[in-house]
């Protein structure tokens, strides 16, 4: 079946060592997107990769970087993680035209 | 920046009543789509109306959407206890992004 997968479900880093989280997908869509989601808030948008135009929001932290290298995978690198970053991070993708994401399962970031 | 804000915070009922979800948000918008989080897992998504839409049915999914008063309710009826999830109204207002409300925590009592 056509999806998003996202690896490790569950990551465990240590203060200020830098992670990598990566995300990839069968749907061949265009648009990919990462999230950042912590206990019981909404999802909030950390950027975008529209093909390979890369777009961030403005108070995405620049302790979050990401990279696209081709159509299928998309990493979130976080540079020196803090406690405040353990959360939820969801990649979710788009195809073309349409307006439904589809989401991975998430990986579970845990900070020590 | 939050778009939508959803009320209540959480909501348990009784199997096979049904639940309604409320949303509201504050900037014109293109469509409006619910989703589904099952607890630790991805996002699913479950119906979307657009802005020229005031009514849309999927299953056991109703969906209103009043843009006058930037609002939208989703009715699940004949609840199930796999329906137990949260739930979030997102609001598209831009090509390529959505931004989530607050979500619905609903619970099912067996």
């Amino acid at each position: 079946d056509a999806m998003v997968i996202q690896n490790p479900r569950y990551q465990v880093t240590q203060f200020g060592k830098p992670v990598t989280l990566s995300c990839s997908q069968t749907l061949n869509h265009n648009v990919m997107y990462w999230y950042q989601q912590k206990s019981s808030q909404a999802p909030k948008l950390l950027f975008h990769y529209y093909d390979k135009d890369f777009n961030n929001e403005a108070d995405t932290p620049d302790n979050f970087q990401s990279r696209r290298p081709n159509t299928s995978f998309c990493f979130l690198d976080i540079r020196s993680p803090g406690l405040g970053d353990a959360a939820m991070y969801l990649c979710a993708t788009r195809d073309r035209g349409q307006e439904t994401q589809y989401f991975g399962p998430g990986t579970r970031l845990l900070v020590l | 920046s939050q778009q939508g804000e959803e009320d209540p915070q959480a909501l348990s009922i009784q199997e096979g009543e049904n639940a309604t979800m409320n949303c509201s948000y504050k900037t014109s918008i293109n469509n409006l789509q619910w989703y589904r989080q099952n607890s630790g897992r991805g996002l699913v998504h479950l119906i979307l109306i657009r802005s020229n839409e005031r009514e849309k049915h999927s299953g056991r999914l109703r969906v209103t959407l009043d843009t006058s008063k930037k609002s939208s309710s989703l009715l699940i009826t004949a609840s199930r206890a796999a329906d137990t999830a949260s739930y979030f109204c997102a609001t598209d207002s831009s090509a390529s992004k959505i931004i989530f409300g607050s979500g619905t925590r609903l619970s099912i009592r067996p």
